[in-house]
């Protein structure tokens, strides 16, 4: 099972853009990179997830590095209800291990 | 459509009770899992299930059993409460593209 490294917590001025990047140097072919985020002690949301190609949906933006060993979630423009913990996780679908791993997460805090 | 829901929400037991967490489901995934997040720390997997009848251990399995007889229905069994088990334990399903959907949380006190 791959695992992910990310660095434990992070700030971001309300309105400007938030990077929060993920190391998966032990990816494997078939794994997708899930972005999740938990906010308070509420159950985490599925934000976003991509296996090879830069993914954007409503909410953010997945950039995956050429050899996909790292990742950056995008936050185009936070604000203060984006101040969670944000989950980088990894896992194949539809086939293959559904064991999925989540770490510690970076805590981002949004600043007025 | 409810989505993943948990029963109780809170829970208090004393060390040595058993007690079934129970997690329903009405979007039809076949996967299913539990995790549980101790204060300040991130989610480990305890349980997950492919389907009715097929289940496997996740990175934390001791003192919790599961069993999965339905596509809906993924209950949770602490088999003699401890508190290390004091914890707040996510049920989650995974949609075909690999979405997973979380319940609302069980928050257990073992004293």
């Amino acid at each position: 099972d791959a695992k992910t490294t990310q660095p434990p917590s992070m700030d971001c001025a309300e309105g400007r853009a938030a990077n929060l990047p993920c190391n998966h140097s032990t990816i494997s072919g078939n794994e997708y990179v899930y972005w999740y985020r938990q906010i308070h002690s509420q159950g985490p949301q599925y934000i976003i997830h991509g296996l090879k190609n830069n993914e954007t949906n409503e909410m953010a933006s997945l950039i995956i590095t050429e050899d996909r060993k790292s990742s950056t979630l995008i936050l185009p423009h936070a604000t203060l209800r984006d101040t969670a913990v944000y989950y980088c996780i990894v896992g194949a679908r539809p086939s293959g291990t559904y064991k999925y791993i989540f770490g510690t997460g970076t805590r981002l805090k949004v600043l007025a | 459509n409810a989505g993943v829901t948990q029963t109780p929400k809170f829970q208090v037991l004393k060390t040595g009770q058993s007690m079934t967490l129970q997690c329903a489901q009405d979007m039809n995934h076949e996967y299913m899992s539990w995790y549980r997040q101790d204060p300040g720390m991130g989610l480990r997997l305890i349980h997950y299930s492919v389907g009715a009848g097929i289940t496997d251990q996740g990175e934390v399995p001791n003192g919790y059993n599961v069993s999965r007889s339905t596509t809906e229905d993924f209950p949770l069994r602490l088999l003699s409460a401890a508190p290390s088990q004091t914890s707040v334990y996510f049920c989650a399903t995974l949609s075909d593209i690999g979405e997973q959907y979380f319940g609302p949380g069980t928050r257990l006190t073992v004293t």
